[in-house]
């Protein structure tokens, strides 16, 4: 079976410091693992997505994803927080059976303080 | 801006109505997908449409229908409206499913309708 755990519902930093949400899969198959981002009242946004290239994967506006796969984990960092990063994250695990089945994890609410 | 377009983007109706969602894809993706998001459940999927058929279902109800007209736009219909029916509605296209061989599973979002019901 396919399941994807975000192990934090909630993550607050400091601007400036570095960022950590965490996501780990599960999956029968060989995925595709991304990282969407959701601001307030918008629709959710592609920052990153792993296919079987280089394990350690960069996005949009700073942030990085590194797919460990002995770790069965896919946990996206930022160096240094921004106030804008404020926003929902979701880790989703896609693979390919006859048709692509997606697998949203619960997401985790970053929280940015000044 | 995902290409992908939702109407309307608010709606407000009273229980026991009926309402109509839309959603038009980006250009050349067949894939259509319905999503509800809530306080309560988060994001869940509802249905997955392509190329006009009917590809899965997840966690529809009964009362809500879907489909996938010839020119790709898709249309929710959500009926005997209940309280707990209010949500962002989320439509989302992909290049596609089955063949097409660049297709890595990324989905493109629209903003979502939100629905109000009183």
């Amino acid at each position: 079976a396919q399941s994807v755990t975000q192990l934090d519902s909630h993550v607050s930093v400091s601007e400036g410091t570095p960022v950590l949400l965490r996501c780990n899969y599960s999956s029968s198959y060989s995925p595709s693992l991304f990282w969407y981002v959701q601001h307030p009242n918008k629709g959710l946004q592609l920052l990153l997505k792993y296919t079987s290239a280089a394990t350690l994967v960069k996005g949009i506006n700073g942030f990085e994803a590194e797919f460990k796969k002995s770790e069965t984990s896919f946990h996206l960092t930022k160096p240094s927080a921004h106030m804008s990063d404020a926003a929902e994250y979701f880790c989703v695990v896609s693979h390919f059976t006859g048709g692509f089945k997606t697998i949203f994890g619960a997401g985790t609410r970053l929280f940015v303080k000044a | 801006d995902s290409g992908v377009t939702q109407t309307p983007k608010h709606l407000i109706t009273a229980t026991g109505q009926r309402v109509t969602l839309r959603c038009s894809p980006r250009s050349g993706d067949l894939s259509v997908y319905w999503y509800q998001q809530s306080l309560d459940q988060g994001l869940q999927f509802l249905i997955h449409y392509y190329n006009g058929e009917e590809r899965a279902k997840g966690n529809i109800l009964e009362r809500f229908s879907a489909q996938q007209f010839p020119d790709l736009h898709s249309e929710l219909n959500l009926s005997s409206l209940e309280l707990g029916d209010s949500a962002l509605y989320f439509c989302a296209s992909s290049r596609g499913t089955g063949l097409i061989i660049m297709n890595t599973g990324e989905l493109f979002f629209g903003e979502g309708s939100r629905l109000t019901v009183l």
